[in-house]
């Protein structure tokens, strides 16, 4: 199916554990963005990147890892969870005409 | 810093009432306004869009109010019906988009019946 896949789309992990988020679009887009979204905080971006192999940091990116050797997956990786990074986390992209599309959401929990 | 000020947080309007949900920017470098409505569970969807070359922009429903000298805009639900009732947020860029979107805080709509 065309669009925008996140997974896991629920997830439980232990504080000091290495997690991988994935995301896949479809469509070919260029630009790929992670956010994440807690209550009182809205959507803050966490990373984006450009194109395969550019990756930038957005407003809070300590603790996250991003990669982008395909076009088509960012995935997003805690190195080592802490709670403060339990969230819902989206991930979405765009051609470059203004629109983004936003996948379906995951919820992480750190214990 | 919060380059995006949204309000209010939450919100309670009747079925048919007008609930309008205000935003503030601070750089003036941007010039792309979309408004995203996102349903518990769901991802955020864009719902209307305004760049600062008009000061108003309705698509069915739903109205976007820019107001360039005071860096607002504001989205205007006209006869909001139950199915409106999510939350929406605010965003701003340097157009086209492939910048990253600012978002606001979000607005929790709840329409009655």
């Amino acid at each position: 199916d065309a669009g925008i896949t996140q997974s896991p789309r629920y997830k439980i992990t232990e504080t000091g554990r290495q997690v991988t988020l994935m995301c896949h679009q479809t469509w070919s887009h260029s630009y790929m963005f992670w956010y994440r979204q807690d209550l009182g905080h809205g959507l803050r971006l966490i990373y984006y990147s450009a194109a395969a192999d550019i990756t930038d940091k957005g407003e809070v990116p300590d603790g996250y890892v991003v990669s982008r050797s395909k076009t088509e997956n960012f995935p997003l990786t805690l190195e080592s969870a802490t709670r403060s990074q339990t969230s819902v986390y989206f991930c979405a992209s765009t051609s470059g005409q203004a629109e983004q599309y936003f996948g379906p959401g995951t919820r992480l929990t750190v214990t | 810093q919060q380059q995006v000020k949204q309000s209010p947080q939450s919100l309670i309007v009747q079925k048919g009432g007008i609930p309008i949900i205000n935003c503030a920017y601070e750089n003036t470098a941007f010039d792309y306004f979309p408004w995203y409505q996102q349903f518990p569970g769901k991802g955020p969807a864009l719902l209307i869009a305004i760049r600062p070359d008009v000061s108003e922009k309705k698509e069915g429903r739903f109205t976007i109010s820019f107001n360039k000298s005071a860096k607002q805009f504001s989205l205007h639900i006209m006869d909001s019906q139950p199915g409106d009732s999510a939350t929406y947020f605010c965003a701003a860029s340097v157009y086209p988009g492939n910048t990253p979107l600012v978002f606001g805080k979000g607005t929790r709509l709840s329409v009655i019946a």
